[in-house]
């Protein structure tokens, strides 16, 4: 079994900061995808990174994926509130069929 | 947003009853998932399809079964509840595969006494 170890696994800041959230493992993913999740409703997709080396920025949230393939980053600048949320990071194997193997998430919390 | 329906929302039951939890989805998409999640774990998938008919276990099967007869809908059945299967159960439908979004559904919350 494929494990994804992310860390922080908490983190509470103030709105204005800057953070950063990891995703590594000891295997080879082909993709590697991040979701956000907020209480009560399912995760929500916010980027695939598929190249090693490949950088993806979306507003405020940077995603890198490792050289190698097998670690990922998330760097959020000028955290807001509405940044709150549990952030997962899923990687594909690239199986026969496509599944994904989730991380246990980084619950952030941005404070006003 | 995908067309992703999961019933019942909340359920309570109790230790060694059947129960039965459904994922309809509209986007005709071929494969599709069931999670739970709980605190400290993450989401750890059950069991998954990609075809009717066609199924495979994910990382925790044990005590659950899955049936899709049609495209749409994936049921997922605890044959004899236990405590231990408490838990945020989350359907995923997803198309082609690699790069492609795994959408979730509003997921369902299972209390067993």
């Amino acid at each position: 079994t494929q494990l994804l170890e992310q860390s922080p696994q908490f983190l509470s800041i103030q709105e204005g900061e800057n953070l950063t959230v990891y995703c590594n493992s000891s295997s080879v993913f082909s993709s590697l995808q991040w979701y956000r999740q907020e209480p009560g409703e399912g995760p929500v997709l916010l980027v695939t990174v598929v190249t090693g080396g490949e950088v993806k920025k979306l507003k405020r949230l940077t995603f890198q994926f490792g050289d190698a393939r097998k670690d990922s980053s998330l760097h959020i600048t000028a955290a807001q509130p509405g940044d709150t949320g549990l952030y997962l990071c899923a990687g594909d194997s690239g199986g026969s069929n496509y599944k994904l193997t989730f991380g246990k998430g980084t619950l952030l919390t941005v404070n006003p | 947003d995908a067309g992703i329906t999961q019933s019942p929302r909340h359920k309570v039951t109790e230790t060694g009853t059947p129960v039965t939890l459904r994922c309809h989805q509209t986007e005709n998409h071929r494969y599709m998932y069931w999670y739970r999640q709980d605190p400290g774990h993450g989401l750890r998938l059950i069991h998954y399809s990609y075809g009717v008919k066609d199924t495979d276990k994910g990382e925790v099967s044990d005590g659950y079964s899955v049936s899709r007869s049609k495209t749409e809908d994936f049921l997922l059945t605890l044959e004899s509840a236990t405590s231990s299967q408490t838990s945020v159960y989350f359907c995923a439908i997803s198309d082609h595969r690699s790069t492609d979004t795994q959408y979730f559904g509003p997921g369902t919350r299972l209390t067993v006494l």
